[in-house]
């Protein structure tokens, strides 16, 4: 079975700061994706970022990372220089490509406030 | 290029009543999901379309909930009849290949009197 665990509730930043949202990940599987959505107050989902099982290098995109440690099974986004805009629900989620049948399992999100 | 439409944004119903959502997912998209999205939750998966064949419907409610997917493009969510604890967000989603990243819907926000 696959389960994602996100331990942060709420996370708290200072605008320009950069902050890490914590996302662990259990699956037997070996090849499997790791994504991060974003969940503003409107509701759409909007994603962020994703990293392969097999991909070597940390996934970039802009002022969002993903600090990918496969042999913790851990799977952590990193935001740079926070703007308020960044406030919102944060969601990790994995894609089990055999055992989970490529469907998509969220974790229970991280609310980050970006502080002025 | 549009993104995944769905209405209606809001519905207020009372128990017992039906109540359906649509979807139209971007062009060209195979994938469909309906996800359901409880306060303060992730969402999680109600049913999977490739095309217009339900190839992972394990987790829908089949008692009340039921869902379409005509000619392989809109779908259609249903629940008869309504409970106080589908009160929710059902969120629907489009890929472009089964490996490929979601394209989320603004969402429709079912409230259950």
């Amino acid at each position: 079975a696959q389960k994602i665990t996100q331990t942060q509730p709420g996370m708290f930043v200072q605008e320009k700061e950069a902050v890490t949202l914590d996302c662990t990940y259990d699956t037997s599987d070996q090849s499997y994706g790791l994504f991060w959505y974003k969940q503003p107050s409107s509701g759409e989902m909007i994603f962020l970022i994703y990293q392969g099982s097999y991909d070597e290098q940390n996934a970039t995109e802009g002022r969002y990372s993903l600090n990918f440690q496969k042999a913790r099974k851990s799977a952590n986004l990193v935001i740079s220089a926070s703007q308020l805009g960044d406030s919102a629900m944060y969601f990790c989620a994995m894609r089990a490509d055999q055992t989970g049948a490529n469907n998509l399992f969220f974790g229970t999100g991280t609310r980050l406030t970006v502080i002025p | 290029e549009a993104g995944v439409v769905q209405s209606p944004r809001y519905k207020i119903i009372e128990k017992k009543q039906p109540v359906a959502f649509w979807c139209n997912p971007i062009s060209g998209h195979n994938t469909l999901y309906w996800y359901l999205q409880n306060l303060g939750q992730g969402p999680e998966l109600l049913i999977r379309y490739e095309n217009e064949e339900a190839v992972d419907d394990s987790q829908l409610p089949k008692d009340r909930f039921s869902a379409e997917r005509l000619k392989g493009v809109d779908s259609t969510l249903k629940i008869q009849p309504a409970e106080l604890g589908d009160s929710a967000v059902y969120l629907c989603a489009s890929s472009k290949k089964i490996t490929g990243e979601l394209f989320f819907g603004e969402g429709s926000r079912l409230t259950v009197l």
